[in-house]
């Protein structure tokens, strides 16, 4: 099983829809993030969490949220898709120091 | 965290050593320099990390210059597998990861 579990992999939804992309981890870490890759450029930071009563806003946070559930789990949501939300999301996770642990991704079409 | 700058592409061929370059003139004394690598759109996947001295593990080298304005990662036998977009990154070890700028890293083509 993956360290780093990311639902759903693939979603199409159309403009004004609520979506939500969940994250969990099993490696124990306190510090949790989502990122956003558009074809052909680098990843950039939405929302991070150094633990679970820890929010904060990244480089492109407008037009989404997160709720950190627990130490496990991440979700990231659009409250209202748009089609220039249409990316590919990934999830991560580290500890205080060290490497990033990265989910598959969730592609996400919105139409 | 200080930004970096690498070549947009580069290829070579397979079993040949793959160097992969670097330039990272702002970075401070406390920044860590880290290499990932994703392939095609799957979540990147770390490689290495190294403050001052070269590092080498299963998968790669990192040589690190003495004023550590530039690094080259190296893949010492390129396989086909070893295709893939290289990110270089630089950052300060227990900062969390919220600064890290993911440039668009160097494409890296192994060649039959």
């Amino acid at each position: 099983d993956a360290d780093v579990t990311q639902t759903p992999r693939n979603r199409i939804t159309k403009t004004g829809k609520r979506i939500m992309l969940e994250c969990s981890q099993t490696k124990g870490h306190d510090r949790m993030y989502w990122y956003r890759q558009d074809p052909g450029l680098g990843l950039r930071l939405i929302y991070y969490s150094f633990d679970v009563k820890d929010i904060n806003k990244g480089e492109i946070s407008d037009g989404y949220s997160v709720s950190r559930q627990a130490q496990a789990k991440f979700s990231l949501s659009l409250e209202s898709a748009i089609p220039n939300q249409t990316a590919l999301y990934f999830c991560a996770t580290s500890a205080a120091k060290g490497e990033l642990f990265f989910g598959e991704g969730s592609r996400l079409t919105v139409l | 965290d200080a930004k970096t700058t690498q070549p947009t592409s580069m290829d070579c061929a397979e079993g040949r050593a793959a160097n992969l370059p670097c330039n990272h003139s702002t970075i401070s004394g406390n920044e860590y320099v880290y290499w990932y690598r994703q392939i095609h759109s799957q979540g990147p996947q770390y490689i290495i990390h190294g403050l001052k001295n070269n590092e080498t593990n299963e998968m790669a080298s990192l040589i690190i210059t003495e004023d550590r304005k530039s690094s080259t990662l190296i893949l010492p036998h390129a396989t086909l597998r070893d295709t893939a977009v290289y990110y270089c990154i630089v950052r300060v070890d227990n900062a969390g990861a919220n600064n890290l700028f993911f440039g668009t890293g160097t494409r890296l083509t192994v060649i039959p």
